[in-house]
């Protein structure tokens, strides 16, 4: 079965500081993607990025930046000089192919306040 | 792009009403999912289409649930007989089959209040 846990359930921070939310997920599948999405207040959800299970080289997107470890079953979501606006739920989630679906498996979230 | 499009927004109806949602997907997409996502949880898997084809359904999704895509296109969730335990946020999505594991495009939602 797939998993996906993330800790941090809340985690406020001051503008300009830096923050990192954590996600770990468990699957037995060698082949599988990772994703984030950003949640705001106003409900729908974003996509930020998707990441493969045999590419572990690090992303960088403007303030936004991932750091994926399969040794630790981890994907990590670092975003740099936080702004008001970053506030909202993230949301790490796994796909794998079995079935043929591709449907997400969510963590539960991490609601980030950014406070001025 | 238009986005994906879900109708009604909100829906407040009475426990042991019927009620139908509606969600018109990207045009070119023909991968449709629909997800449940109750406060303080993330959204979870309920059904998936492939053009007008239902492949997957989860366990979550009971007998009086039913979830409709014809020709291909829009995509309907009917509840029968709401319960209070249905109240919950209701999100479609859509991808591209090809290549794989596509992003998946949120709509909106639908929130369902039973009173």
């Amino acid at each position: 079965a797939q998993k996906v846990t993330q800790a941090q359930t809340e985690i406020s921070v001051v503008e300009k500081e830096d923050v990192t939310l954590d996600c770990v997920y468990e699957t037995r599948d060698t082949t599988y993607y990772l994703f984030w999405y950003k949640q705001p207040p106003s409900g729908e959800l974003v996509f930020l990025i998707r990441r493969n299970s045999f590419d572990e080289q690090n992303e960088i997107s403007g303030r936004y930046s991932w750091n994926f470890q399969k040794s630790t079953s981890s994907f990590n979501f670092t975003i740099t000089a936080s702004q008001v606006v970053d506030s909202a739920v993230y949301f790490c989630a796994l796909s794998v192919s079995q079935g043929g679906s591709e449907k997400l498996v969510f963590g539960k979230g991490t609601k980030l306040t950014v406070n001025p | 792009d238009t986005g994906v499009s879900q109708n009604p927004r909100h829906k407040i109806t009475k426990r042991g009403q019927n009620v139908t949602f509606r969600c018109d997907p990207i045009s070119e997409h023909n991968r449709l999912y629909w997800y449940r996502q109750t406060l303080g949880q993330g959204p979870e898997f309920l059904t998936y289409f492939q053009n007008e084809a239902q492949l997957e359904k989860s366990r979550l999704l009971s007998d009086r649930f039913s979830a409709e895509r014809p020709k291909g296109s829009f995509s309907t969730l009917e509840i029968q007989r709401t319960e209070q335990g249905d109240s919950a946020m209701y999100l479609c999505a859509s991808s591209n089959r090809d290549p794989t594991f596509q992003p998946q495009h949120f709509g909106d939602g639908t929130r369902l209040s039973i009173l």
